[in-house]
């Protein structure tokens, strides 16, 4: 089955809207994290988030690891802001390899 | 910038040749990871290297090969290139094999 599934997979703003980002993985995925792709293909990464929340400027995450879901929030969204959010978990067992989701693409326009 | 470097930036490459593609780790981080991402898809791991051994592998043939140096930098090696094999190819250092990812800028492989 699908081990990290993101959703939605495409998602157009207004420059200053918010937005939520959601991220479902199954029991064998550990570790959360969030990255950001911006269009030259770099990936940053934005939180380490196995559980609990954190924030970052106008970006914060929280991880409910019991329920296998984690969302991450953008706030007061910027056009700097576009690209693709992937979230990536380790995969449990002693075997170390990092799925990632298939990301969300966003667009924010002026 | 995360501190990972990758060489060359681009590369072309014709079916059947075989290519080797170069990371740089952040400093004070022994565990390299090399992922391939084909347009439009997530990142797939292709394999782990943590003080010089393979500690990890994704699902990818044998022509898909790694070395991690005494200086944990680290070579991705693909023999017998497919023209599938064209993505953009990641490395990410790390201080340990499940911790945070630092990913290098990439290398965007071609194959005619």
């Amino acid at each position: 089955g699908i081990q990290v599934e993101q959703s939605p997979p495409d998602l157009i703003l207004q420059e200053g809207a918010n937005s939520t980002l959601r991220c479902n993985f199954s029991d064998s995925v550990n570790n959360l994290q969030w990255f950001h792709q911006n269009p030259w293909g770099q990936l940053i990464n934005l939180f380490y988030i196995p559980s609990g929340t954190k924030q970052n400027g106008r970006l914060s995450a929280t991880t409910v690891a019991t329920e296998r879901y984690s969302l991450l929030y953008i706030s007061s969204s910027q056009t700097t802001d576009s690209g693709v959010y992937f979230c990536a978990g380790w995969l449990s067992g002693g075997y170390n390899k990092l799925i990632f989701g298939a990301g969300t693409r966003l667009a924010v326009h002026p | 910038e995360t501190g990972v470097t990758q060489s060359p930036t681009h590369l072309i490459k014709t079916r059947g040749q075989q290519v080797t593609l170069r990371c740089s780790s952040q400093s004070g981080h022994n565990t390299v990871s090399w992922y391939q991402q084909a347009l439009g898809q997530g990142p797939q791991f292709i394999f782990q290297y943590y003080r010089e051994e393979e500690n990890g592998r994704g699902n990818f043939p044998p022509r898909f090969s790694g070395l991690q140096f005494p200086n944990y930098s680290s070579e991705l090696n693909v023999n017998a290139l497919e023209l599938d094999d064209s993505a953009l190819y990641l490395c990410a250092s790390s201080l340990g094999g499940t911790d945070t990812q630092y990913f290098g800028p990439g290398t965007r492989l071609t194959v005619l």
